[in-house]
């Protein structure tokens, strides 16, 4: 089914480690992105890219690494996991960056950081 | 930047009753505004949304209206059904682009059977 991919689902990383957390789309979107949800704090966006090889700094990038190789793939790191970064992950990706141009939402990675 | 305040954080309401859920922005520039249902374990799928140009919306069991005066908008669910029962954000689009998005706090929704 046409949609967006998140993987894992859930991850428990002890403080330090470093991880990757994947996001596919087969929709052919330009525009991807990664938000953070947080109680009380809603989505906050961490990275965007607006096509393959090309990415930018969102609201709270700091601790993230992001890459674009592919239309399809972008993946998020945490090269040095911290307590702060427990939190709820959602990908997005969306036709263009264009106003009024539906989201769509990956399941949300649960990532608890020990 | 963009500020967006939601309330209520949590609203139950009985099958069949209405919802409101209403978010208040601050910045004027903003000009579109889309709600999301999140889901557990299915992510966020837009439901509705409204331009700045346009006062309300509707598609059948829900609606959107805006102030921009106000800068406030409200989601409206009349006939309440169990699968209402989720999670919702607001957001702002403002000037700039796509990504310059401010997402509300979200509001869990139970609707008791």
């Amino acid at each position: 089914n046409a949609g967006v991919t998140q993987t894992p689902k859930f991850q428990v990383l002890k403080t330090g480690q470093s991880m990757t957390l994947q996001c596919a789309q087969d929709m052919n979107h330009e525009y991807m992105s990664w938000y953070r949800q947080d109680p009380g704090m809603g989505l906050r966006l961490i990275h965007y890219s607006v096509g393959a090889g090309i990415t930018d700094q969102g609201e709270v990038p700091n601790g993230y690494n992001v890459s674009r190789s592919t239309t399809e793939d972008f993946p998020l790191r945490l090269l040095s996991a911290a307590p702060s970064q427990t939190s709820v992950y959602f990908c997005a990706s969306s036709y263009s960056a264009e106003l009024n141009t539906e989201a769509f939402f990956g399941q949300g990675t649960r990532l608890t950081v020990v | 930047g963009e500020n967006v305040e939601q309330h209520p954080s949590t609203l139950s309401v009985q099958e069949g009753d209405s919802a409101v859920i209403k978010c208040t922005y601050s910045d004027s520039a903003s000009n579109y505004f889309p709600w999301y249902k999140q889901e557990l374990g299915k992510g966020s799928q837009l439901i509705i949304d409204i331009r700045s140009n346009v006062g309300e919306k509707k598609d059948q069991r829900i609606a959107v209206t805006l102030n921009k005066t106000a800068k406030h908008f409200s989601l409206h669910i009349t006939e309440t059904q169990p699968e209402d029962s989720a999670v919702y954000f607001c957001a702002a689009f403002y000037s700039g682009g796509y990504q310059k998005v401010t997402f509300g706090t979200g509001t869990k929704l139970q609707v008791i059977p």
